[in-house]
């Protein structure tokens, strides 16, 4: 069965210091990976994919992935955080092209000024 | 990037009666959507896939006749939540994917239901 890990709850960072929201995740075959952004009451808004490729993925709003076979992990990553990042981070996985995916707990970013 | 639009954004009925939600993929086809649910600060949870001009198909633990899903053209799916109870106060999601495209589910902005 296809799963997806956020091991943290929540993640504090300083405004301008980088920041990392981890995913791990469990498929069989390849998987299609996913980050998502949520701000409260609000759908989700997409950051970034990796389907194939290069596995440094660079997304929107400065926000980049990189994709670690071994590992079975896609970390969210930014250089230099902003206090409107700060929201709900969902990681998520598909191993088909339909759209179906698979969503990790979500992590809460606080980003401090 | 496609747009998904979800009809109410808030919605707050009386128990026993049923609401409807609408999901509109505004600049493409979508022969497939999705419907999800999410408690407070929790995940989204997938419920069923709409499938255009068949049956949904649920996920385990989902009653369809509690949840009716019909997606009848290429660009509407509807979720109605029949004889709604308090527990079925939540916010609801859904997404599409364009056709023949490995790329990222667009997903719609969310309803919050509320039964009182």
């Amino acid at each position: 069965a296809q799963s997806v890990a956020q091991p943290e709850d929540q993640v504090n960072v300083a405004e301008g210091n980088p920041l990392t929201v981890k995913c791990t995740y469990s498929v069989s075959g390849n998987p299609y990976l996913f980050w998502y952004v949520q701000y409260p009451n609000r759908g989700l808004q997409f950051l970034l994919k990796y389907i194939t490729g290069d596995n440094l993925v660079k997304g929107s709003y400065g926000f980049e992935a990189e994709f670690n076979k071994s590992q079975t992990s896609f970390h969210l990553k930014k250089p230099s955080a902003l206090v409107s990042d700060s929201a709900l981070y969902f990681c998520a996985v598909s191993t088909s092209n339909t759209g179906k995916l698979i969503f990790g707990q979500g992590t809460t970013l606080q980003v401090k000024p | 990037g496609a747009v998904v639009s979800q009809h109410p954004s808030r919605v707050i009925c009386k128990s026993g009666t049923s609401v409807k939600i609408e999901c509109r993929s505004l600049d493409f086809q979508a022969t497939t959507m999705f419907w999800y649910r999410q408690f407070p600060k929790q995940s989204l949870m997938l419920m069923a896939t709409s499938n255009e001009g068949s049956k949904a198909t649920y996920e385990q633990g989902v009653e369809k006749d509690k949840f009716l899903i019909n997606h009848a053209s290429l660009t509407l799916s509807t979720l109605t939540v029949t004889s709604a109870h308090p527990e079925d106060s939540s916010f609801y999601i859904c997404s599409a994917g364009r056709d023949g495209r490995n790329t990222e589910a667009f997903f719609g902005q969310g309803t919050r239901l509320t039964v009182v």
